[in-house]
């Protein structure tokens, strides 16, 4: 029972690098999220997708795109990586009544240099 | 954005002392949220509310949503170690979709 799987757990990125976190969950739920969280500092979102084949806008959105590949996976891609994006990222889904973030991985940690 | 100030930023407790905490925002939310977060690992739901008033418990967390709407509050009774953590707060603004705001969190110890 894995719930929300992200991968790499650890990146370590020069700026102006490409890449892409990913995020799978297999509780076949439809709403799923990616957040950052920077010291002192709530979490933030950057994109939700409320079902398979949608995605919108969060708090954040600037300098990052995603991609709901299919009701199991989201994945989030930083096209040129700025030292300002060096956060945790945490992906979540739901299927909850007010389709609140339910459950959570353990995060991606990046480091832009 | 959206302004949540959660407080206090940290508490220091015995084992066996009940804990309060509470989170303030500048905007009315229909749905609030408490979470725990754990080092290395990410938030758990701990307690949602839908509507103004209600009152909901999860073993020995009591949260409440505000009658006005602005506020909600998180008691935790005769604390354990294993309570150790960063409790969040998050809301949600009325016809705003699945975007939720979360508070800066409460640091809590408890001291054996």
């Amino acid at each position: 029972n894995a719930g929300v799987t992200q991968t790499p757990k650890f990146q370590v990125l020069k700026t102006g690098q490409s890449m892409t976190l990913q995020c799978a969950q297999d509780m076949n739920h439809n709403s799923m999220y990616w957040y950052r969280q920077d010291p002192g500092m709530g979490l933030r979102l950057i994109y939700y997708s409320a079902s398979e084949g949608t995605t919108d806008k969060g708090e954040v959105p600037n300098g990052y795109n995603v991609s709901r590949l299919n009701k199991r996976e989201f994945s989030l891609r930083l096209e040129s990586a700025a030292p300002s994006q060096t956060s945790v990222y945490f992906c979540a889904s739901s299927e909850a009544q007010g389709n609140q973030p339910q459950h959570f991985g353990d995060g991606t940690r990046l480091s832009i240099l | 954005g959206q302004q949540l100030n959660q407080s206090p930023q940290s508490m220091f407790i015995q084992e066996g002392e009940d804990v309060s905490m509470n989170c303030t925002s500048s905007s009315i939310f229909n749905t609030w949220l408490w979470y725990k977060q754990e080092p290395g690992e990410g938030p758990v739901l701990l307690i949602a509310l839908y509507k103004a008033g209600e009152l909901t418990s999860n073993g020995r967390l009591t949260a409440q949503f505000g009658i006005t709407r602005k506020d909600s509050f998180l008691n935790i009774s005769a604390s354990i170690p294993s309570d150790v953590g960063i409790y969040f707060c998050a809301g949600r603004y009325p016809n705003t979709g699945n975007q939720f705001y979360f508070g800066t969190g409460t640091s809590l110890t408890v001291i054996p």
